[in-house]
């Protein structure tokens, strides 16, 4: 079964300029979270989704959006970049909500924002 | 709210035994979590403790008391392999996601 696949590995984007990050969940999996690392800051939640529908938003200016798609596949959107939105973004998956004392992490997205 | 507390970093031999500490406030939750994330990679999955008590799993083993917010992550026989950053996160009640510490940096020396 493959694991949960997040493109692209890596992004180096200029400040204002908007990205789009992608997350493939494991199959059978719709539940979908998105947290966002820096180093010596642990794991910031931002978003949980699951049937398409938002279940919950973390601490994240408007600038930080995400949706999730019929087919369970996710994408978060960063819009205006700044220079402290550069993080490693991570994207984890569950069977569904109420799962998630087990989360299944992708890679990640390196994002550098110069 | 919840908030974690563990060490940012411990070092260790090989072949010894190694024991991450992890203090939590938090209103109430269903369990907590461990995590093991290497340099690069994905954090991944290690122990749920939805009980106080031990649970082992290899040569790794997860404890919880409820009584004294306080849990850990205890790692025998350490190879180099472990060195890794380690993360605590609570499951909380509720329509409440995960809640992750900042980590425990594992460094295994010779």
């Amino acid at each position: 079964k493959a694991g949960v696949t997040q493109t692209p590995r890596y992004l180096i984007k200029t400040r204002g300029q908007q990205v789009t990050l992608s997350c493939s969940p494991i199959s059978g999996h719709r539940s979908v979270s998105w947290y966002q690392q820096t180093p010596g800051q642990g794991l910031q939640f931002l978003f949980e989704y699951f049937s398409e529908t938002q279940r919950n938003k973390g601490n994240f200016p408007g600038r930080f959006s995400g949706r999730q798609f019929s087919n369970s596949r996710s994408e978060m959107n960063v819009s205006t970049l700044e220079l402290g939105d550069s993080a490693l973004y991570l994207c984890a998956s569950s069977l569904a909500p109420g799962s998630n004392e087990k989360l299944f992490f992708g890679s990640g997205t390196q994002l550098s924002v110069l | 709210g919840q908030s974690l507390e563990q060490p940012s970093e411990v070092t260790a031999v090989e072949g010894a035994i190694v024991q991450i500490n992890c203090t939590y406030q938090t209103s109430g939750f269903y369990g907590l979590s461990w995590y093991q994330q290497h340099d690069g990679g994905a954090p991944t999955f290690l122990s749920y403790n939805a009980l106080d008590g031990l649970e082992e799993t290899g040569r790794f083993s997860s404890f919880l008391s409820r009584s004294d917010s306080y849990g850990y992550l205890l790692l025998q026989e350490l190879q180099m392999k472990d060195s890794a950053s380690y993360f605590c996160a609570v499951y909380p009640s509720g329509n409440t996601p995960l809640v992750f510490g900042k980590g425990t940096r594992l460094s295994v020396i010779a």
